[in-house]
């Protein structure tokens, strides 16, 4: 079994609409990440988290909120989806002894 | 000014040949210094991980680090088509958070 899923794989929405992006991880991080990737802007940090209590922001975090429901899992709302949040959104793990990432297979989000 | 600068690509060349792939970064303060792969429709994988300045080989993978000049490479040698994917070099400190490039696209073709 995969060590971080995302779920789900591929969502198409409409504007406005509330959506919100799973992760579950088995791996036993403390660190968890959530990006997005668009063609020729590689990846974007949007929040992350060191543990269960700790939530900031990264360098793209308007629009979107998370929750830390638990140390293996974390999610990614978009309060009100518009089309620029159109892309690829990946979740990824970390140990606090390294600065290596395990990513999720990504969820392909549409919003038309 | 983005803080880590990837050689853009796309990149095309034919199996057997060196690859050269480049990255510049801006911040001091980096200390860990990553290369992920990424194949089509599928997350990064981490592939070569260094801390300090120096040569780090792993098969046919050499990562090279150059603190001084703040670049970083990547090396494949007899590339192979399974090689074709994209690679991102990344950079992070004890912070926690790394900064990704914006990835170079890699075709090998047989």
């Amino acid at each position: 079994d995969a060590d971080v899923t995302q779920t789900p794989r591929n969502r198409i929405t409409k504007t406005g609409k509330r959506i919100m992006l799973e992760c579950s991880q088995t791996k036993g991080h403390d660190r968890m990440y959530w990006y997005r990737q668009d063609p020729g802007l590689g990846l974007r940090l949007i929040y992350y988290s060191f543990d269960v209590k700790d939530i900031n922001k990264g360098e793209i975090s308007d629009g979107y909120s998370v929750s830390r429901q638990a140390q293996a899992k974390f999610s990614l709302s978009l309060e009100s989806a518009i089309p620029n949040q159109t892309a690829l959104y990946f979740c990824a793990t970390s140990d606090s002894s390294t600065a290596e990432q395990f990513f999720g297979p990504g969820t392909r989000l549409t919003v038309l | 000014q983005k803080e880590v600068e990837q050689d853009p690509g796309p990149l095309s060349v034919p199996e057997g040949a060196i690859v050269s792939l480049n990255c510049t970064y801006s911040n001091s303060a980096f200390q860990y210094f990553m290369w992920y792969r990424q194949y089509s429709r599928k997350g990064p994988e981490l592939l070569m991980y260094t801390y300090s300045s120096g040569n780090k080989e792993d098969g046919r993978f050499t990562a090279q680090v150059d603190k001084s000049s703040k670049y970083i490479s990547l090396f494949i040698r007899d590339s192979q088509p399974s090689d074709s994917a994209t690679y991102l070099c990344a950079t992070g400190t004890n912070a926690g958070k790394s900064t990704f490039g914006d990835g170079t696209t890699l075709t090998v073709k047989p």
